[in-house]
């Protein structure tokens, strides 16, 4: 079946540093890929997607790359702010079976000042 | 354009209820799926409808059951509520422009957070 696997968290940053958190997948067929995020007491935002291969999703200075070869969507960002602070979270969708969405465990980002 | 909204915000029932939540998909979408997010934990799917049909279930019990309106807002129905069930309850609509099978992206509400005691 389908499955994502999302670095571990929580990560604990300071402003204006580099993000990466990690995001591998195992899928049938082509799946579309996806980053959310969500904040505090809230529902999940879509941040970025990618439906095929070397596609780059990106948003609000988050990037990530759809990499068939290695199964992953990284997703990156180049300087965070205090307000990045959330939990995200990667998920897919496949092409076989019903339209559901498959998330990792999610990934808890705390920015310090 | 309208979001996906979900009624109510927090519910407190008891082992043993019945609940009903409710979801208006986002204006033009005929899709709505619902998932069930533990504390802590991702997102895991309940079931999904399109065009008023169900589409697709996760691994829930049959006491989760749902409606899809012409309208194309929803219900998720729980009957005899377990402890566990408490969780965070995400709707998320989408426009199903290719019949089942299709890979719109799915845009989600606020959530209904669901304590049983």
């Amino acid at each position: 079946g389908n499955s994502v696997t999302q670095m571990e968290g929580p990560v604990t940053l300071s402003e204006e540093a580099f993000l990466t958190i990690n995001c591998t997948y195992t899928a049938t067929g082509y799946p579309s890929l996806f980053w959310y995020v969500q904040y505090p007491g809230e529902g999940l935002q879509l941040l970025l997607k990618a439906t095929k291969a070397d596609d780059k999703g990106s948003n609000k200075g988050f990037e990530a790359t759809y990499r068939k070869e290695t199964t992953s969507f990284h997703l990156e960002k180049g300087s965070v702010q205090v307000s990045d602070s959330a939990v995200y979270f990667c998920a897919l969708i496949s092409n076989f079976g019903n339209e559901k969405l498959t998330f990792g465990t999610g990934t808890r980002l705390t920015i310090i000042p | 354009e309208t979001g996906v909204t979900q009624s109510p915000t927090h519910l407190i029932k008891t082992r043993g209820q019945q609940v009903t939540l409710r979801c208006s998909s986002q204006s033009g979408h005929n899709t709505v799926s619902w998932y069930q997010q533990a504390l802590g934990q991702g997102p895991q799917f309940i079931f999904q409808y399109y065009r008023e049909e169900e589409n697709g279930r996760g691994n829930f019990p049959p006491r989760f059951s749902g409606l899809q309106f012409p309208n194309y807002s929803s219900e998720l129905n729980v009957n005899a509520l377990e402890l566990d069930d408490s969780a965070l309850y995400l709707c998320a609509s989408s426009l199903n422009s290719q019949g089942a099978g299709g890979l719109d992206t799915q845009y989600f509400g606020p959530g209904t957070r669901l304590t049983v005691l």
